[in-house]
């Protein structure tokens, strides 16, 4: 069946514009996560939905970031005011209940300029 | 320890050396250990899920040993190819997470032909 998509694959922008990413995650899985990796790290938690509601967003790291997941199943990561440091790798993965192996979508390559 | 981590960082390696690689964990409250490999442009894949003391799983020539009292995982690559070249991470799940894997930095391993 089909894995965890997101859109788009790239993203260029310029410091203090918005963005918004977009997860399409496995049909079914109730569990989505949000991450970031930048250059040299593991990937580094942002949010949790369980359902349509966030569950722990405690990995968010300022209120420029927010993510909404209004039925249940595609998630959107909104990021305002974009910074340089903002440049990242943002991966969204999935999971049927939350716990167990996370699939991962592709990611999208965001750069600030 | 609070967080997960891994070493080495990276591993420069021979093709057909075998090579093995550390996880190291918070053995309290522990419910379950993930270990994901991640190949340059590509999602990270899923490669076990662990939660017994003991344990040891096997993927061709990819194998894993868990030890939950002391809080660390073995990750071994029986004959290393270079198509193993990738980072390995490790990701650690505890009561009390809220669901949320806890992740190391990763080992990147590069096999050389």
């Amino acid at each position: 069946g089909a894995g965890v998509s997101q859109t788009p694959s790239n993203k260029v922008t310029e410091k203090g514009k918005y963005v918004e990413l977009r997860c399409d995650p496995i049909s079914g899985h109730t569990a989505l996560y949000w991450y970031r990796q930048s250059l040299g790290q593991g990937p580094e938690f942002l949010i949790y939905f369980q359902g349509t509601g966030a569950a722990d967003d405690s990995g968010l790291p300022n209120d420029r970031f927010f993510a909404v997941r209004p039925e249940g199943s595609v998630s959107t990561l909104k990021i305002q005011r974009t910074e340089r440091g903002d440049s990242a790798v943002y991966l969204c993965a999935s999971s049927p209940t939350g716990g167990e192996t996370q699939y991962f979508g592709p990611g999208t390559r965001l750069l600030v300029l | 320890i609070l967080n997960v981590e891994q070493s080495p960082q990276s591993l420069h390696v021979q093709e057909g050396d075998s090579t093995n690689f550390t996880c190291s964990f918070p053995s309290s409250n522990f419910y379950a250990l993930h270990w994901y490999r991640w190949e340059t442009a590509k999602s990270p894949e899923a490669l076990f899920v662990m939660t017994l003391n003991g344990d040891e799983k096997k993927k061709g020539r990819i194998s894993a040993t868990l030890n939950t009292k002391e809080g660390y995982s073995y990750l071994y690559i029986k004959g290393s190819q270079p198509e193993d070249s990738a980072t390995y991470l490790c990701a650690s799940w505890g009561a009390g997470n809220n669901r949320k894997l806890i992740w190391g930095l990763g080992t990147s391993l590069a096999v050389n032909p």
